[in-house]
């Protein structure tokens, strides 16, 4: 069955809207990355977390591993926003990372 | 610090041709991976490293082979490249597999 799962799949934004990406994962977890994906291809770290609360200016992550989630809040959105999206990762029954199938962001100006 | 860096970022080949993709890093990582990223789609395992001398398979290993001689380098191996391996392949390295991975910036291959 499907480990990570992401929603939603698609969203779009109005320039300085506020977003929640949501991440499930089936088992307990060893590791936990948010990354983005620009235009460009180019894979950026956001954020890693397998436990907690972190925030990097407009952009903050929360993971609640007992109830198997995690979300990736963007707030005041920005067109260099846009992107997909993605959570990945070490199941603890599992050694590799594991990514979901992302969420894609359009910011619109 | 260049963190992860891959040569090429760009390249051509007919079915059937062999090519090597470099993965450099300079981090001191231990753990050291191959990915490929098809569209619309995340991210999978080709193959990985956890030190100087050691590879093993992934969860997609057919048609690659990976060599790991010096700690900061990981090679990715095409020796008779099919139009399946169309792909963007991104390199990753991490102190171990619970800590934090870091991407180099992939290399988009197509197979004519």
């Amino acid at each position: 069955g499907i480990q990570v799962e992401q929603s939603p799949p698609d969203l779009i934004l109005q320039e300085g809207a506020n977003s929640t990406l949501r991440c499930n994962f089936s088992d307990s977890v060893n590791n936990l990355q948010w990354f983005h994906q620009n235009p460009w291809g180019q894979l950026i770290n956001l954020f890693y977390i397998p436990s907690g609360t972190k925030q990097n200016g407009r952009l903050s992550a929360t993971t609640v591993a007992t109830e198997r989630y995690s979300l990736l809040y963007i707030s005041s959105s920005q067109t260099t926003d846009s992107g997909v999206y993605f959570c990945a990762v070490v199941l603890s029954n599992d050694y590799k990372l594991s990514f979901g199938a992302g969420t894609t962001v359009t910011v619109r100006a | 610090n260049a963190g992860v860096t891959q040569t090429p970022k760009f390249r051509v080949l007919k079915t059937g041709q062999s090519m090597t993709l470099l993965c450099a890093q300079d981090m001191n990582h231990e753990y050291m991976y191959w990915y490929r990223q098809d569209p619309g789609m995340g991210l999978r395992l080709i193959h990985y490293s956890v030190g100087e001398g050691t590879t093993a398979k992934g969860e997609v290993p057919d048609g690659y082979n990976v060599s790991r001689l010096k700690k900061q380098n990981f090679l990715l191996g095409l020796e008779s490249a099919a139009p399946s391996q169309t792909s963007v392949y991104f390199c990753a390295s991490s102190y171990d597999w619970y800590n934090e991975q870091f991407f180099g910036p992939g290399t988009r291959l197509t197979v004519l």
